[in-house]
């Protein structure tokens, strides 16, 4: 079935620093989801990104299909932004496998 | 629109009880999936739904773990004799007919198994 890595497990920045998270998969992907998740709490989508790049606010998504990888870059961190970042793949069923996750640390 | 809504959000427990989650996914949603999250880990599918039917339970642990969807709207997830590694959040999701699989997160449902 389809495996979802991501790296690094956990990052520590500085506020103002920039982050770089990856998410590699096993099989082909039709849909690819980056969730945050606060400490304690509920997954929020932050975007969708089969394919191409995708920006919203500080963040920019790229994902290359064909070398099945995907990276989320977060520019400019803030304290906010601390938490875990995790990477969703679906293929060509509604079966959606979810990555360990990022945890990031921004420090004030 | 009102979101994903799950009940109870905390629930504390004995090894040997039994405990329900129900879950109230956003209107029109055809998907409904039921994930496990250990602490510090990422979500583990274990059952998903299109409609009343189910689609792929193979990472439910059948002997003690049960999940229904009777009308194709509301989800029950129960656990029979909890055990302690049961402990976990149980998050339901839905997914629209034609949203490509994005889904939407309830709060959770965060159990402790003592």
């Amino acid at each position: 079935g389809q495996q979802v890595q991501q790296s690094p497990a956990s990052l520590v920045l500085q506020e103002g620093e920039n982050a770089e998270l990856q998410c590699n998969f096993s099989s082909t992907a039709t849909q690819l989801q980056w969730f945050y998740q606060s400490p304690g709490g509920s997954l929020v989508s932050l975007l969708s990104n089969p394919s191409g790049t995708k920006h919203t606010g500080r963040l920019t998504s790229t994902t290359v299909t064909k070398e099945r990888r995907s990276s989320l870059h977060i520019s400019s961190s803030q304290t906010t932004d601390s938490g875990t970042y995790l990477c969703a793949i679906s293929s060509n069923t509604n079966k959606v496998v979810f990555g360990t996750g990022t945890r990031l640390q921004v420090l004030p | 629109e009102a979101g994903v809504t799950q009940s109870p959000r905390y629930a504390v427990l004995q090894e040997g009880q039994a405990v329900s989650f129900w879950c109230d996914p956003i209107s029109g949603h055809d998907t409904l999936y039921w994930y496990q999250q250990p602490r510090d880990q990422g979500p583990q599918l274990l059952v998903y739904f299109r409609d009343e039917a189910v689609i792929d339970n193979s990472q439910l642990p059948s002997d003690r773990f049960s999940a229904v969807r009777p009308k194709g709207t509301n989800s029950t997830l129960k656990i029979q004799s909890a055990k302690q590694g049961d402990t976990a959040t149980y998050l339901c999701a839905s997914s629209p007919r034609t949203g490509q699989n994005t889904l939407y997160f309830g709060a959770g449902t965060r159990l402790s198994v003592l």
